[in-house]
């Protein structure tokens, strides 16, 4: 199956830094990338989707300018929480679609964001 | 609107005995169907997936799903549960695009 890495796994920061969030296809090449909040004990949310050669597109409410998404090459994307402020910890998930299976989510094992 | 229902939060078996968790979909055609599994702290793994064809589908870890088209579900089986199967299950949807809905996520535990 296709593998995606995160990284960090688990961050702490204080109110008010940003935090970058890396996302990686490690054996395939990604023709659409996504990026999920979870809060806990809840399911998933969409915040973003990023398209090879395009600008990430936001689901309603989330605000890009917080949440800068950068879709750098084929297997990376960064999502970086801006000024961050304690109502922004949550579990951060990303997954990847593949160019050999683009009907076919493969998710990141998350980043544990903890905003002090 | 499109959703997903997944219409047990909680669910708690004893090891070696049958599961099934329950999924019911809301879409104008029928989606491409999902089964993930997340372990405490983890991301989502791919259990299996219906496009089209046979509509009992085979997956990892032994489980299974079928779709009914009359009924509008995709429930998860597997035939004798392990301890380690105790995790969060979601049941997902794509419709035209390729936006996943997920349900809420049913929460399994295994008596031992």
């Amino acid at each position: 199956g296709a593998v995606v890495s995160q990284h960090p796994s688990r961050v702490i920061c204080k109110s008010g830094t940003s935090v970058k969030i890396e996302c990686r296809s490690l054996d395939f090449q990604a023709t659409t990338m996504f990026w999920y909040r979870q809060f806990p004990k809840q399911s998933l949310m969409l915040m973003a989707t990023s398209n090879e050669g395009s600008k990430a597109t936001y689901e309603q409410g989330v605000e890009k300018d917080k949440f800068l998404i950068n879709h750098a090459s084929l297997t990376l994307s960064t999502l970086t929480v801006t000024s961050a402020h304690p109502e922004d910890s949550s579990f951060y998930i990303c997954s990847q679609s593949a160019r050999r299976d683009t009907d076919t989510q493969y998710f990141g094992p998350g980043t544990r964001l903890t905003v002090l | 609107a499109q959703s997903v229902t997944q219409p047990d939060i909680h669910i708690t078996v004893s090891e070696g005995a049958s599961l099934e968790l329950r999924c019911n979909y809301s879409y104008g055609a029928t989606p491409y169907l999902f089964w993930y599994v997340q372990s405490p702290g983890q991301g989502l793994q791919l259990l299996l997936k219906y496009f089209s064809g046979d509509t009992l589908v085979q997956g990892i870890k032994g489980f299974e799903a079928e779709f009914k088209r009359s009924q509008s579900s995709f429930n998860l089986r597997k035939p004798s549960v392990h301890w380690s199967d105790a995790a969060e299950y979601f049941c997902a949807a794509r419709g035209g695009g390729n936006k996943l809905t997920f349900g809420t996520g049913t929460q399994l535990k295994v008596e031992l």
